[in-house]
């Protein structure tokens, strides 16, 4: 079955601090890895998307990470901010998806404290 | 950008009211799909359609169904709401080949 996990499932950290978010997945084949932001009581919001040949991209302080051999990514987020609390949430691809079967890890709440 | 609207941010309703929620993107998406999320469980999808008029069952299609009968509209409908039903609902759309673009999420309280 095609699951998606992540860790930690929550976690504090201070203001400025760096932090790695991990996500583990089974989903095989798979076409892409997204990682979404979800602020409080809004919807999901895209910050990065990897195909299976791609090993890193970035957007801004947001640095994603991707083992097709180990079938690991990782979200680095570096030089925190208070805007950055929010759930994180990992989103496989299976290959031969026609765009209707993501498959959704369940989200690590990411806490930043002053 | 894409922007994919839900028509209201929360809902109370009473248990066996008829309950609509509506969905609306503006960048010709074919695929709509509609999940409730939940602590601790994260997204699961209800219902998905991938063009006008046509529609697929989710994982939880129980107490739920769809319309689409225009492509920019995709309509989720609680024909009698139940207490188990309270959860944020999140609409989203895609293009065939792309990710998804949510909406901002209702949520829902039944009583």
């Amino acid at each position: 079955k095609n699951q998606v996990e992540q860790s930690p499932q929550s976690l504090i950290i201070l203001e400025g601090k760096n932090c790695t978010l991990q996500c583990n997945y089974t989903v095989s084949p798979f076409s892409n890895l997204r990682w979404y932001k979800q602020d409080t009581g809004r919807g999901p919001v895209s910050l990065t998307i990897m195909t299976f040949s791609e090993n890193t991209k970035s957007n801004g302080r947001y640095t994603a990470t991707l083992d097709a051999d180990t079938k690991q990514s990782s979200l680095h987020i570096t030089a925190s901010q208070l805007s950055d609390s929010a759930s994180y949430i990992c989103v496989v691809s299976p290959m031969d998806n026609y765009g209707q079967n993501f498959v959704f890890g369940p989200g690590t709440r990411l806490s930043v404290l002053p | 950008d894409v922007k994919v609207t839900q028509s209201s941010r929360y809902l109370v309703k009473r248990t066996g009211e008829k309950v609509f929620l509506e969905c609306v993107q503006d960048m010709d998406h074919e695929n709509m799909f509609w999940y409730r999320q939940d602590p601790g469980l994260g997204l699961r999808l209800i219902y998905f359609s991938y063009d006008v008029k046509m529609k697929e069952k989710g994982d939880i299609p129980e107490g739920y169904s769809v319309s689409r009968e225009k492509k920019e509209r995709f309509s989720l409908i609680l024909e009698s709401a139940s207490t188990n039903q309270t959860s944020m609902y999140l609409c989203a759309s895609s293009l065939v080949e792309g990710g998804y673009t949510f909406g901002s999420g209702t949520r829902l309280t039944v009583v």
